[in-house]
Order: C-alpha cells, then structure tokens, then sequence
C-alpha cells in the first residue's frame, strides 16, 4: 500500500523559513518522480515543484522559484521542501503527491497534507 | 502566464448527466497536455479520477469520464449522485516539468 506521510509543517514568521518532509512506503521512492502541491484557506491547488526520481532534475513553479528547493534522500524514502522567505501567501496546506512519468504526467498517490501558515 | 479556466461553480439535479470543462486562457487543451482530474472534499486530500485525457484511475466508477470536448478538456459525470459534490480540479502538463491546476469547480448537487 502506498503511503505520504508529510510532517514539519507550523507557523513561522514572515522571512523566516521551513522544512518539510514526506516519507515514503510501499513503492520504489528511488525511481519515482515526487512533488509538492500546496492549497491556500478557501483556494484551489497550486503545482509547487517536482523531482525527477532517476535524473534528479528539479522543476519550480515561478511563484516559489528562487526561494523553495526540492531534495529526496533515496535512502531514507524521504521527500523535502526547503521554503525560505516565506511570505504571507505561501500559508497553505501542502501535499506530498507521486507523479507519474512521461508519458502520463498526472499525480496518482497523494498525502494528507501539513499545514504551512506564515504570520507575524 | 498560461491560465488553465474552470467554471468557478456548477449546479445539477440527482440523476442529472452533466460536463465540466477545462480551457486555456490562450490556446486549445489537446491530448498532449495529458489532462487529468481530481476530486477533493473540504479537508480531505484529493483524490485522481482521470489521467491522459480519459483514463479512469483504478476504483472510479465508469459513471466518470474524460474527453476532448472542442478546444477543451472535459469531464462527464453520468447520472449524478449526492456524494459527487466536491471540488473538482483540472491540471494540465505544460512540459518542462511544469504542471498547471485550473481554478477548480465546486459542484453542489441540489
């Protein structure tokens, strides 16, 4: 049975900044593709970066691009969401979700989410 | 920007066969920007209902489908039921690693 368990998530203050984590069971985390998808209060769901699972590419809505990183540790079946400066707008729900490669590109496992909430 | 739209909110009746579609703010949705689905109740995580256009995902009933319908995507609920009422959610892949969800539909079911 595949399982996303994310965790880290809190409230920090504006500038500030937060790591999350996902853990991974029950398929091949290795070679899987993984991202991160976040939802705002009462708003829809927001793409927010996605790695590639045997190339180690990484992909970055422009939104966060430049102040969230991606990472994994293979060894550990373990996602991350580095998020620095974090903003007002980046309070949200954010899921773990596995993505499947081309030629699908659709998220087909998700988890449950953490909650991000940034406010001075 | 490339904006994937939705109708913000649609109404049917028990039993109604009905459409929701995906577009593009410029341009037309085709297969090759794989369109998928999900469905997502207040609180919970979303769940996938179609991928690559028409593909139901494993445990969705056959009362769901995806199509190209014109220049968009579009998902037909046949025949609905009180527990469709969700959100429902378009995402369409840009390439480039990049994926676009649409705004989302809150379907209420009178």
């Amino acid at each position: 049975e595949v399982q996303l368990l994310e965790s880290g998530g809190g409230l920090v203050q504006p500038g500030e900044s937060l790591r999350l984590s996902c853990e991974a069971s029950g398929f091949t985390f290795s070679s899987s593709v993984m991202s991160w998808v976040r939802q705002a209060p009462g708003k829809g769901l927001e793409w927010v970066s996605t790695t590639s699972g045997v190339s180690g590419n990484t992909y970055y809505a422009g939104s966060v691009k430049g102040r969230f990183i991606i990472s994994r540790d293979n060894s550990k079946n373990t996602l991350y969401l580095q998020m620095n400066s974090l903003r007002a707008e980046d309070t949200a729900v954010y899921y773990c979700a596995k993505r499947v490669p081309a030629p699908a590109y659709y998220f087909d496992f998700w988890g449950q989410g953490t909650q991000v909430t940034v406010s001075s | 920007q490339t904006v994937v739209t939705q109708e913000p909110s649609f109404s049917v009746s028990p039993g109604e066969t009905f459409t929701l579609t995906c577009g593009l703010s410029s341009g037309s949705v085709s297969t090759s920007y794989y369109p998928s689905w999900y469905q997502q109740t207040p609180g919970q995580a979303p769940r996938t209902l179609i991928y690559s256009t028409n593909t139901r995902s494993s445990g969705v009933p056959d009362r769901f489908s995806g199509s190209i319908l014109g220049n968009k995507a579009a998902l037909t609920i046949t025949g609905a039921q009180a527990d469709d009422e969700s959100n429902y959610y378009c995402m369409l892949y840009m390439g480039s690693g990049i994926s676009v969800f649409g705004g989302g539909t809150k379907l209420t079911v009178l």
